[in-house]
């Protein structure tokens, strides 16, 4: 069952902040975010593997609510660098990973 | 990091042509390969799985006698497109990842195959 991004699409000033959320109607055993820029491959951003956990680097960090089964991307203070497609994989157990529809960013100067 | 190869780039071929696509890891042993489909502003579609020396496990709905999937070593995998058609043009992307299915999947570069 495919995870369910919410928004599909987000459009900020530089500067600006983002939350992207992924959400999954069955119980999630790890939720990957990745971002992929037009006709590039995604780009590895994170893992989170326990309910509750949280990771960050710069300023874009995520979290993961096992009970809720969601997993949220908060990015902050935004850079024209971080506009792209951000997609959450998740894994229920398995080895693969299904991927949500995911979420257009677009930043502005 | 971690660095996936990907080739070709891009191809462009008469149908009824068959297309090999390879996907190497770099710098380190990819014991699990996937190749994923992707359609215009739309999301990457798992094709496949496969493990070094096995089998490939196909997603529901793909034809493994269409796509012909080859996981010989532990640093490259191949996608064979057999007898293409005009509805098999699409984004095509590898990626790999260590023995814990825990690490992240590293991506190709991808494929853009296109059938005339």
């Amino acid at each position: 069952q495919q995870p369910v991004q919410s928004p599909q699409a987000v459009i900020l000033r530089e500067g600006e902040d983002a939350v992207i959320n992924c959400s999954s109607s069955k119980a999630l055993y790890s939720v990957h975010w990745y971002r992929q820029k037009h006709g590039e491959a995604p780009v590895f951003l994170m893992i989170l593997l326990k309910g509750g956990e949280q990771k960050g680097h710069d300023k874009i960090s995520a979290s993961f609510n096992e009970k809720k089964q969601q997993s949220s991307l908060y990015l902050t203070a935004s850079q024209l660098s971080y506009s792209g497609t951000y997609f959450c994989g998740t894994a229920s157990g398995a080895q693969k990973l299904v991927f949500g529809q995911g979420t257009r960013l677009t930043i502005n100067p | 990091g971690a660095v996936v190869s990907q080739h070709p780039s891009w191809v462009i071929c008469k149908s009824g042509t068959s297309v090999k696509i390879e996907c190497r890891s770099l710098d380190f042993q990819a014991t699990t390969m996937f190749w994923y489909r992707q359609f215009p502003k739309q999301s990457l579609m798992l094709m496949a799985t496969s493990n070094e020396g096995s089998k490939a496990t196909y997603e529901q709905g793909v034809e493994k006698d269409k796509f012909l999937i080859n996981h010989a070593s532990l640093t490259l995998s191949t996608l064979t497109v057999t007898s293409a058609h005009p509805e098999d043009s699409s984004f095509y992307i590898c990626s790999a990842r260590g023995p814990d299915s825990n690490q992240p999947q590293h991506f190709g570069d991808g494929t853009r195959l296109s059938i005339l």
